[in-house]
């Protein structure tokens, strides 16, 4: 079992919708989640941040941690076709600046 | 131009050559990563370097030799290039020196697209 588990999809979705994106992890240090969106033929950008448990919001975008649970998900409200993307979750332990990474989840957002 | 950058965009290579992709950054990042993506399993971790003259091993090094000899170049060398290496390479580089947040996480190049024929 890999440390990070991340449904491959792909996710299809009509423009306006609401998207829920989930990663589950197992190793309990972790402690810095990160959400990166990948367009196709391009390198990973970073998407939002997040340390420890809790919400974070940056527009269309929250990023939710629950430790408790080991879950992070990212939601997208009113997606768009511009959403369409590999959307991967990355987390890291405390002290360790190497990230985990998810396989990523295909996204397509149809007009 | 700031930031990192990556070549050849594309390379072609035979099987049995040594190819080096190369990795540049600008903003004197004392992390420096090098990952594969592959259709199945995501990003795989390569080799990292925390500073200059300061390398390790990640997930998949077998095949693959690393140098760092000044912080800003972090060269991948394929040094007998198999089929099974055929990928899409990146390059990424962080700054743990910052205050925790987006600065001290993965930035990465637009990639390498390598083919092994």
């Amino acid at each position: 079992q890999k440390e990070v588990e991340q449904d491959p999809g792909p996710l299809s979705v009509p423009e306006g919708a609401i998207v829920s994106l989930n990663c589950t992890y197992s190793n309990s240090a972790f402690q810095y989640f990160m959400w990166y969106r990948q367009y196709s033929r391009k390198g990973p950008e970073l998407l939002m941040y997040t340390y420890s448990s809790g919400n974070k919001e940056d527009g269309r975008f929250t990023a939710q941690v629950d430790k408790s649970s080991k879950y992070i998900s990212l939601f997208i409200r009113d997606s768009q076709p511009s959403d369409s993307a590999t959307y991967l979750c990355a987390m890291r332990a405390g002290g360790s600046y190497i990230p985990t990474f998810g396989r990523g989840t295909s996204l397509i957002v149809h007009p | 131009d700031a930031g990192i950058t990556q070549s050849p965009r594309y390379k072609i290579t035979e099987t049995g050559r040594q190819v080096t992709l190369m990795c540049h950054q600008t903003w004197s990042h004392s992390y420096m990563f090098w990952y594969r993506q592959d259709l199945g399993h995501g990003l795989r971790l390569i080799y990292y370097s925390a500073a200059a003259d300061i390398t390790d091993k990640g997930e998949v090094p077998d095949g693959y030799v690393v140098s760092r000899s000044k912080t800003e170049n972090f060269p991948l060398t394929l040094e007998s290039a198999t089929r099974s290496q055929t990928s899409v390479y990146f390059c990424a580089s962080s700054d743990p020196g910052q205050a925790q947040g987006v600065r001290t996480e993965a930035f990465f190049g637009q990639g390498t697209r390598l083919t092994v024929v």
